[in-house]
């Protein structure tokens, strides 16, 4: 079955970091571009970043409010994307989707595959 | 930062309805336009992309149109599942970024 599947979310205090995966199946990880979106409770969609395949070097963008804080990777051998986050705070809270970049090459079209999303609450 | 705004922000409709929603980007897109449907507590859904291409399983029913700054989303039959929340995404410059959302609900 093609997906992804989130984990490592949950309660993290102010200040913390917090690594998420993003871990695929069914599709050739390595010739897409994995994106990261996270969506606050009641609100709507915000872009994280994204990182492109090695064959554009798996270089990443950032958001500007996650840039310098949170930090994009990819390991081809196990189909897995990870959202690295630190210096969390309050307004992160959210759920965070990673998703399947598809229709470009350097940069992506659009968003075809999600995982379910995981959530993420920073508290005290 | 492409601002992207949709209306109406929610709309009450009846099964069968027809349905419009639309989305205005703040400046000229050409055709980098994306559509998704939300359900409450799942991930987004992509059904549309560049404008007006049916992603794949996607109901003949949904439809998009428009390029540059003014872009339409359409049910043309509303069914039970398409109450939903949709929103449109710009994907010609980064940040990506969406609109708001439009909720469709039960009349």
């Amino acid at each position: 079955e093609v997906q992804l599947v989130e984990s490592g979310g949950g309660l993290v205090k102010p200040g913390r970091s917090l690594r998420l995966s993003c871990t695929a199946s069914g599709f050739t990880f390595g010739h897409f571009a994995m994106e990261w979106f996270r969506q606050a409770p009641g609100k709507g969609l915000e872009w994280l970043g994204f990182i492109r395949t090695a064959a554009y070097g798996r270089t990443a963008e950032y958001a500007a409010p996650v840039k310098g804080r949170f930090t994009i990777s990819r390991d081809d051998s196990k189909s897995i994307a990870y959202l690295h986050m630190s210096s969390l705070r309050s307004e992160d809270t959210a759920v965070y989707y990673c998703t399947r970049g598809v229709g470009g090459s350097y940069f992506s079209d659009a968003f075809d595959l999600w995982g379910q999303g995981t959530l993420v609450t920073v508290s005290s | 930062d492409i601002q992207m705004t949709q209306s109406p922000s929610s709309l009450s409709a009846s099964v069968g309805d027809r349905v419009t929603i639309t989305c205005r980007a703040s400046q000229n897109i050409r055709i980098h336009l994306n559509w998704y449907q939300q359900n409450p507590g799942k991930a987004p859904k992509l059904l549309i992309h560049a404008a007006s291409n049916l992603q794949s399983g996607v109901p003949s029913r949904f439809s998009g149109n428009g390029s540059g700054t003014d872009f339409t989303l359409t049910i043309s039959t509303l069914q039970p599942e398409d109450f939903a929340t949709y929103y449109c995404q710009q994907s010609y410059n980064t940040p990506w970024t969406f609109g708001q959302g439009a909720r469709v609900e039960i009349k």
